[in-house]
């Protein structure tokens, strides 16, 4: 099975902050990688597929980058509604592994 | 607007047999793989199985952990998608999301508890 690594597992940040969350595979993954944000009690949200394509109607703050193994997330500007657990996926082949989490906090 | 509403969820004893519903609508059903996804009580997230598309034969793939145990099927004629799960576990106690499988998982419902325990 391909693991999927997320660091940090927590990030203090503020309003207005650009963050990074980093997710590494332990094999090549090629860039079958995906994002998603989850708020307490809510269903995940999808935001990034492919590495780096948004999904429809996620806002431009969100970017993906990497291919490989190593790959990054990067949130612009950071408002209070993004404050919120994000993982990172792979889907090169079964089964699908998500990362640990990454807990962004003010 | 695409939509997907799971039911079911409720209290089961270890051992016990459950089945969950995900009804779909909003899109051709039959064209995209489903998958389902679990979140035990303050963990991450796992996926747990997909049944493909029609043009796939509607084949499965499960993770280990419920491989054996769970079967996931669906229904063209009612947009539905289910989750029939036996010999449940106490580990089994999560929340289960069934999502679309485009571009990784695009769609997501509410979500369905399913506790496990005596």
């Amino acid at each position: 099975d391909i693991q999927m690594t997320q660091s940090p597992s927590s990030l203090s940040a503020s309003v207005g902050d650009r963050v990074t969350i980093t997710c590494r595979a332990s094999q090549d993954i090629s860039n079958s990688l995906a994002w998603f944000q989850q708020k307490p009690g809510k269903a995940p949200k999808s935001l990034i597929y492919d590495a780096f394509s948004l999904q429809s109607g996620v806002p431009s703050k969100f970017s993906g980058s990497g291919s490989g193994r190593e790959f990054t997330l990067t949130i612009s500007s950071l408002q209070p509604e993004d404050f919120a657990t994000y993982y990172c996926q792979h889907y090169k082949s079964y089964p699908y592994i998500f990362g640990q989490g990454t807990k962004l906090e003010i | 607007e695409v939509q997907l509403v799971e039911s079911g969820g409720t209290l089961v004893q270890p051992g016990g047999s459950l089945r969950l519903s995900c009804a779909a609508s909003g899109f051709i059903f039959s064209d995209y793989h489903m998958d389902w996804v679990r979140q035990a009580p303050g963990k991450g997230l796992e996926w747990i199985g997909r049944i493909r598309n029609k043009a796939n034969s509607y084949t499965t793939q499960y993770a280990a952990s419920v491989k054996g145990r769970f079967t996931i099927s669906r229904d063209e004629s009612k947009n539905s998608l289910y989750l029939q799960m036996n010999s449940l576990k106490t580990e089994d106690t999560a929340v289960y999301y069934c999502t679309r499988g485009y571009h990784s998982f695009d769609c997501w419902g509410q979500g369905a508890l399913v506790t496990v325990s005596s």
